[in-house]
């Protein structure tokens, strides 16, 4: 099946600079990819996706690139606010047809004021 | 738009009792899921319901979990006889398309503790 791997499970950043968080894939065949952000006892909350058709995306301070050959994609958060700190969940259809998101493990960001 | 709802938001149960949880997912919803989250882990596949069908329960731990969606709305999951090791967050999500390329919502999750 599909194996996401996530990195780093811990990252820490001043406020105002950028936050970079890494996703693998080991499935050829995955064509959708959601980012979830969950905080403290709450619900996960979708941020942003991508398809597989398309190489980067941008939402405001957030984006999210794609890079089919390798299999990977990440998710890049800029002028980071304290509101930010939460735990990040990438995730990956599992092949076609399947129909199975898998998570990664997740990466806890703190924004440091 | 009222989100996905679930109850309860907690529940502590002694070992080897049945628990169960309710999800009543977004209006019009007809693609439902259960998930499990353990402590610093992403959310794991138990089950995914089309309308009222299981399509995919090849996660689910048979032996102990059952789940239901009659009328192809609200679902309940249940756990009997409940052990130590189930004690985690149990997440329904739902999402208006067949195949998980559509959106999932999540809901707030139940928080099981079993003693």
């Amino acid at each position: 099946g599909e194996n996401v791997e996530q990195h780093p499970s811990t990252l820490s950043v001043q406020e105002g600079d950028s936050a970079v968080i890494k996703c693998t894939y080991s499935d050829s065949a995955s064509n959708y990819f959601p980012w979830y952000k969950q905080e403290l006892g709450k619900r996960p909350q979708l941020i942003i996706d991508i398809r597989s058709n398309v190489g980067e995306k941008k939402d405001q301070r957030i984006a999210v690139t794609l890079n089919k050959t390798a299999k990977h994609f990440s998710l890049h958060i800029t002028e980071t606010q304290p509101e930010d700190s939460a735990v990040y969940f990438c995730a990956a259809v599992v092949g076609a047809g399947s129909y199975q998101l898998t998570f990664g493990k997740g990466t806890k960001l703190s924004v440091i004021p | 738009e009222a989100g996905v709802v679930q109850s309860p938001r907690y529940k502590i149960i002694e070992k080897k009792q049945p628990v169960a949880f309710w999800c009543n997912p977004i209006s019009g919803h007809n693609t439902l899921y259960w998930y499990l989250q353990n402590l610093g882990q992403g959310p794991e596949l138990l089950i995914r319901y089309e309308n009222e069908e299981a399509v995919d329960d090849s996660q689910l731990p048979k032996d102990r979990f059952s789940a239901e969606r009659l009328k192809g709305v609200d679902s309940t999951l249940k756990i009997q006889p409940a052990e130590l090791g189930d004690s985690a967050v149990y997440l329904c999500a739902s999402s208006s398309g067949q195949g998980a390329r559509e959106t999932q919502y999540f809901g707030p999750g139940t928080r099981l503790l079993v003693l």
